[in-house]
């Protein structure tokens, strides 16, 4: 089945600077990348997603990209602010498009 | 529109006792997901519905049952806790195909 890997599992980062998490996926047939921010006590929130036919997807100051050729999609955060402190998930759709594998998420301060 | 809700928000069990939690949606979605999260472990799919009257099950099953009789509600049973089933659990809804999923707020339970 899918499998989801993301690094770091911590990042920290001096407000104003960059942040990117990585994430790689093991079944080529998947076709959609949500990201997923997790204020602490908080449900998980959708903050970008990507899908197969598109490289790259902008909205502000955060980005994703995606090489479906190595199987790798990348979030990334400019000018950091201290409200972007969260846990942040990846994860891949199922080929058969019924369910979501989240990797084990990245704690970012 | 309430979105995901989630009951109970919180619950302590004895080992051996069993509960179910609930989860409702009023967005219409076919589809429908429980998850356990614990520290470093991310969010972890237990089973999860693609319709009414329709379960599977996903990564980490085990000791666990679901119940989907009516499209907006989603259930979780857990017919005998144990200590390895404290967790954080979240119900999520999605339409079908690459969409993204609504959470719930999460139900801490703690079995002792």
């Amino acid at each position: 089945g899918e499998n989801v890997e993301q690094h770091p599992s911590t990042l920290s980062v001096q407000e104003g600077d960059s942040a990117v998490i990585k994430c790689t996926y093991s079944d080529s047939a998947s076709n959609y990348f949500p990201w997923y921010k997790q204020e602490l006590g908080k449900r998980p929130q959708l903050i970008i997603d990507i899908r197969s036919n598109v490289g790259e997807k902008k909205d502000q100051r955060i980005a994703v990209t995606l090489n479906k050729t190595a199987k790798h999609f990348s979030l990334h955060i400019t000018e950091t602010q201290p409200e972007d402190s969260a846990v942040y998930f990846c994860a891949a759709i199922t080929p058969a498009g019924t369910a979501l594998i989240f990797g084990k998420g990245t704690t970012l301060s | 529109n309430a979105g995901v809700t989630q009951t109970p928000k919180f619950r302590v069990l004895k080992t051996g006792q069993s509960m179910t939690l609930l989860c409702a949606q009023d967005m219409n979605h076919e589809y429908m997901y429980w998850y356990r999260q614990d520290p470093g472990m991310g969010l972890r799919l237990i089973h999860y519905s693609v319709g009414e009257g329709t379960t599977a099950k996903g990564e980490v099953p085990d000791g666990y049952n679901v119940s989907r009789l009516k499209k907006q509600n989603f259930l979780l049973g857990l017919e005998s806790a144990a200590p390895s089933q404290t967790s954080v659990y979240f119900c999520a809804s999605t339409p079908p195909g690459s969409q993204p999923q609504h959470f719930g707020d999460g139900t801490r339970l703690s079995i002792l």
